[in-house]
C-alpha cells in the first residue's frame, strides 16, 4: 500500500541553524502539506502546496520557513534559522482528492 | 475561524465495552470529517473519511456519524481492545482540499 514517507524520523540541532525536512508524498497525489505538533498540543497546518507553488499558509509558517519540490519526488520544508520554539513533530501529508494521507513525523529537537 | 473540540479528553474503559468519542466543529459549512489515531510518538493513521453528504461510514470495528447542522461527529468503537488504546482526533478541512483543523483529541485507554 502506498504511504507517505519522512526523513529523517529524529533530528536534534543548535538554535540558529539550518533545517530541511524531507518527505516523499504519495506518487499520484498533487496536494502537499505541512504541519506540526508542540509536544502536547493540537496538530498545526503548516503550509500547503498545489501545481509548485505555495496554496496557502498560516501564520505559523513565517519567512523562516520555506518549502520546495525540488524533483518529482520529495517535498521538502526549510527552516532556515531554528528557535527552541521549533521544537516540535512535523508531519507531511498528500492527498489526491479528500483523503489526506500522512507521513510518520519528524521529531525536530532544537537545543 | 474553524474550531474543533473533543470531549472527553481522556477515556479509560475495561476491554469489550462499547465507547463513543465526540467531535464538535463550529462552522458547518465543512466538506468532510475526518478520524485520525495516533500512537505515542508516532504519525497519524486515518482510519475513517466522512464527506459532507454522509451521514455515517463504516470500517470494522468503527462507526463515524456525522451531523452537519448541529457541527457534531462521533467515533463509535464497539467491543473495545487493548490495542484500541491510542489518541484519537478528529478534523475537517478549511476549505475543499486544504489545511485540515484538527481537535486536540481523546486519549483512549483500554485496560486488559
Amino acid at each position: 500500500e502506498p504511504e507517505v514517507t519522512q526523513t529523517p524520523s529524529h533530528q536534534v540541532t543548535q538554535m540558529g541553524q539550518e533545517v530541511i525536512l524531507r518527505c516523499v508524498p504519495i506518487s499520484n497525489h498533487l496536494y502537499f502539506y505541512w504541519y506540526r505538533q508542540i509536544l502536547g498540543q493540537k496538530v498545526e497546518f503548516l503550509v500547503s502546496f498545489y501545481n509548485n507553488e505555495i496554496s496557502e499558509k498560516s501564520e505559523i509558517f513565517d519567512d523562516q520557513f520555506s518549502v520546495e519540490r525540488p524533483d518529482g519526488s520529495n517535498f521538502t520544508l526549510k527552516i532556515r534559522s531554528t528557535k527552541l520554539e521549533d521544537s516540535a513533530m512535523y508531519f507531511c501529508a498528500s492527498s489526491g482528492s479528500l483523503l489526506q494521507f500522512f507521513g510518520p513525523g519528524t521529531r525536530l529537537t532544537v537545543l | 475561524k474553524q474550531e474543533v473540540t473533543q470531549i472527553p479528553a481522556a477515556l479509560s474503559v475495561p476491554e469489550g465495552e462499547n465507547l463513543v468519542l465526540n467531535c464538535s466543529f463550529t462552522d458547518s459549512a465543512i466538506y468532510n470529517l475526518q478520524w485520525f489515531r495516533q500512537d505515542p510518538g508516532k504519525g497519524l493513521t486515518s482510519l475513517l473519511l466522512i464527506q459532507s453528504s454522509q451521514r455515517e461510514q463504516t470500517s470494522g470495528r468503527l462507526n463515524a456519524s456525522l451531523d452537519k447542522s448541529s457541527g457534531r461527529s462521533t467515533l463509535y468503537i464497539a467491543a473495545s481492545q487493548p490495542g484500541d488504546s491510542a489518541t484519537y482526533l478528529c478534523a475537517v478541512p478549511r476549505v475543499k482540499n486544504n489545511d485540515m483543523r484538527f481537535g486536540a483529541g481523546t486519549r483512549l485507554t483500554v485496560k486488559p
